[in-house]
């Protein structure tokens, strides 16, 4: 069965350092990969999403960043962290080219940027 | 522009009695359509989609959800609600040939009281 690994739960970092957020998918290949920011616990935001290796969109111009430099694994980063970047990131995966197939979530990270 | 409406930012039942969250949504053609639960500080998990055919669609946890082309709607329904259901609960569209980019209302926050 597929499973999706997202690291780590909780983060709190400074303004001005740099941020990586990792996320893996097992047991299948050739994923569709997302990067999501939810605010005050509500609506999602589409930050990045990736059809394959090295080929990221994004879908909002922003302080972040995304790469993928192995099939099922996702990074989301930043050089330089603004408060304005605190919020729960959730990253997600779905089967490749089939828009009718659901998305999988990972279980987030809540990062706090202090 | 392409978007999905949850009109309801909290729907209040009493357990036992049945429950209704609103969706509709405006994007062009026929889309692909899913609803997702979230709980507090977990990633989203699916519940149920619409693709084709039968407007009823039946989902996880007895939650089912009914396509309304004419209005453009896709409400999720449950016959008698729990406690345990409460939870914030996402609609989303996913517009056919896209590479499955989901689209996301704002959420409808579900309280169950006993």
């Amino acid at each position: 069965s597929q499973t999706i690994h997202q690291w780590p739960a909780t983060l709190v970092q400074p303004v001005g350092s740099p941020l990586s957020l990792e996320c893996t998918v097992e047991g299948t290949s050739n994923p569709n990969l997302y990067w999501y920011r939810q605010a005050a616990g509500r609506g999602l935001q589409l930050l990045f999403y990736s059809v394959g290796i090295g080929q990221i969109s994004s879908e909002v111009p922003q302080n972040l960043s995304a790469s993928r430099p192995q099939d099922r694994q996702f990074i989301l980063s930043s050089k330089k962290l603004l408060l304005s970047d605190s919020g729960f990131y959730l990253c997600a995966w779905s089967t490749y080219g089939q828009g009718n197939t659901e998305a999988f979530f990972g279980q987030g990270t809540r990062l706090t940027v202090v | 522009a392409q978007s999905v409406a949850q009109p309801e930012d909290q729907v209040n039942v009493a357990e036992g009695n049945p429950l209704t969250v609103k969706c509709t949504y405006s994007v062009s053609g026929n889309p692909y359509l899913f609803w997702y639960v979230q709980y507090p500080n977990r990633g989203l998990q699916f519940l149920l989609k619409y693709i084709t055919g039968d407007n009823l669609v039946k989902g996880s946890y007895g939650f089912e959800a009914e396509f309304n082309k004419s209005q453009t709607s896709f409400h999720l329904k449950k016959p008698s609600a729990l406690v345990s259901d409460s939870a914030l609960y996402f609609c989303a569209v996913n517009p056919r040939g896209s590479q499955g980019n989901l689209i996301f209302g704002k959420g409808t926050k579900l309280s169950v009281k006993p």
